[in-house]
């Protein structure tokens, strides 16, 4: 079964707005993802993290592997209406170099 | 270029019926992977392949659940016997290498519906 803990479930905000969201797990992760899932569509990787502490952006996205290694978040500047959708946190965990393991999601809805 | 397809996108089927869902790994793709998404939750990991061979079968169910690569190209998923609660959505993902930081794509899943 999923061993993360994603939140917030849901999100609305207003365009402009700087959203956060984050990951939460027992157990060690050495690699953490943070993917976007449009309708009809798979996830799209956005940014991908190797070591703990890691700050990584791309664009107006960014995410951060957790000193513990049990944690990531990623945030999301002056959102407009195409990031509509839902984002998932993924991560491999320690001893695993290819299973990944998924959050339930973060849905965000973006009003203009 | 093309991604991951799989195919059929839509699948309805009466229980005890048996399925057999297609992944077509972007070309050259070392790896692939199978994963089941229920509605309101995050994809979870079925089996996966190196080349041919099936690397791991952790995550699949239950013996009712079977995958081939047999060339190493094109995966088969099939479910035997279907059942309700194997309704989901059904996504093949594929990646150049395996291993950490090889990032996998996901094709748009087959969407698999047991009556």
């Amino acid at each position: 079964g999923q061993q993360l803990n994603q939140s917030p479930q849901s999100m609305f905000i207003q365009e402009g707005e700087d959203v956060s969201m984050n990951c939460t797990s027992s157990s060690i992760f050495n690699t953490w993802l943070w993917y976007k899932q449009d309708p009809g569509e798979g996830p799209v990787l956005l940014i991908a993290l190797y070591k703990a502490g890691e700050l990584t952006s791309n664009g107006r996205l960014t995410a951060q592997f957790g000193i513990t290694r049990k944690d990531s978040f990623l945030n999301i500047s002056a959102s407009i209406p195409s990031d509509v959708g839902i984002y998932f946190c993924a991560g491999q965990l320690w001893g695993s170099n290819y299973k990944l393991t998924f959050g339930k999601g973060t849905l965000l809805t973006v009003n203009p | 270029g093309a991604g991951v397809s799989q195919s059929p996108r839509y699948k309805v089927t009466k229980r005890g019926q048996d399925v057999a869902l297609r992944c077509d790994p972007i070309s050259g793709h070392v790896s692939l992977y199978w994963y089941r998404q229920a509605l309101g939750q995050g994809p979870e990991f079925l089996t996966y392949f190196n080349y041919e061979a099936q690397q791991d079968k952790s995550g699949l169910p239950n013996d009712r659940f079977s995958a081939e690569r047999p060339e190493g190209s094109i995966s088969t998923l099939t479910i035997q016997r279907t059942e309700q609660r194997d309704s989901a959505m059904y996504r093949c993902a594929s990646s150049p290498a395996g291993g950490q930081g090889d990032t996998q794509y996901f094709g748009p899943g087959t969407r698999l519906t047991v009556l």
